[in-house]
């Protein structure tokens, strides 16, 4: 089955210690971006990758961490968490390079994410 | 940047009804598409548009790409349970990634049976 999957699927942390949310996709997406969800804003780019090694800063980049040494995945990773991350993250793919089908994402389950 | 905004932010309506809400921008998009999130789950893709004035279907869902390209409507009929879930309006940004996605607000739907 085709899919994008997140773990863990629900954490909660102290202020300062170091957590990674791993993304894995199987469909040999070249794109994948890491979203955050919040109340009544929506969902809001936080990084992104076009390929591997190639990543770039979304929106709302501050405090977070990426890498893409594979194609299927692009880890999360928070180095010193706070609780204004608490948050539900969401990680994304898409395998289209440009035209119509570039915008449509394939999304993971979520992990939800405390920070005390 | 480019923002989208929804309305109703939520609805609480008895199955059977029909449900409209709507996304607007002050910018212009050239996409628009709508997601729906079930309850624990990620965003899924219910209708995308591509051209100001298209109206497309998917069962029971109707949206609209708007004439102006600064907004977009869906419309629900005969609601049923199963219908519960946040719903997104979304589009790419003018200028940047070519696969970015702009987020609007959610709408809220919950359907009493």
């Amino acid at each position: 089955e085709a899919q994008v999957t997140q773990n863990p699927r629900y954490l909660i942390t102290v202020t300062g210690k170091k957590l990674t949310v791993t993304c894995s996709q199987n469909m040999n997406h070249e794109y994948m971006s890491w979203y955050r969800q919040d109340p009544g804003l929506g969902l809001r780019q936080i990084y992104y990758s076009m390929n591997v090694e190639v990543t770039d800063k979304g929106d709302v980049p501050e405090g977070y961490k990426v890498s893409r040494k594979e194609k299927r995945n692009f880890p999360l990773i928070l180095e010193s968490p706070s609780p204004n991350q608490t948050s539900l993250y969401f990680c994304a793919s898409n395998g289209v390079r440009g035209g119509s089908g570039a915008n449509v994402l394939t999304f993971g389950a979520g992990s939800r994410l405390t920070v005390l | 940047g480019q923002q989208l905004n929804q309305s109703p932010q939520s609805m609480f309506i008895q199955e059977g009804e029909d449900v409209s809400m709507n996304c607007t921008s002050s910018s212009i998009f050239n996409t628009w598409l709508w997601y729906k999130q079930d309850p624990g789950e990620g965003p899924v893709l219910l209708i995308a548009l591509y051209k100001a004035g298209e109206l497309t279907s998917n069962g029971r869902l109707t949206a609209q790409f708007g004439i102006t390209r600064k907004d977009s409507f869906l419309n629900i009929s005969a609601s049923i349970p199963s219908d519960v879930g946040i719903y997104f309006c979304a589009g790419p940004p003018l200028r940047g990634a070519t696969n970015k996605l702009i987020f609007g607000t959610g709408t809220l739907l919950a359907v009493q049976p």
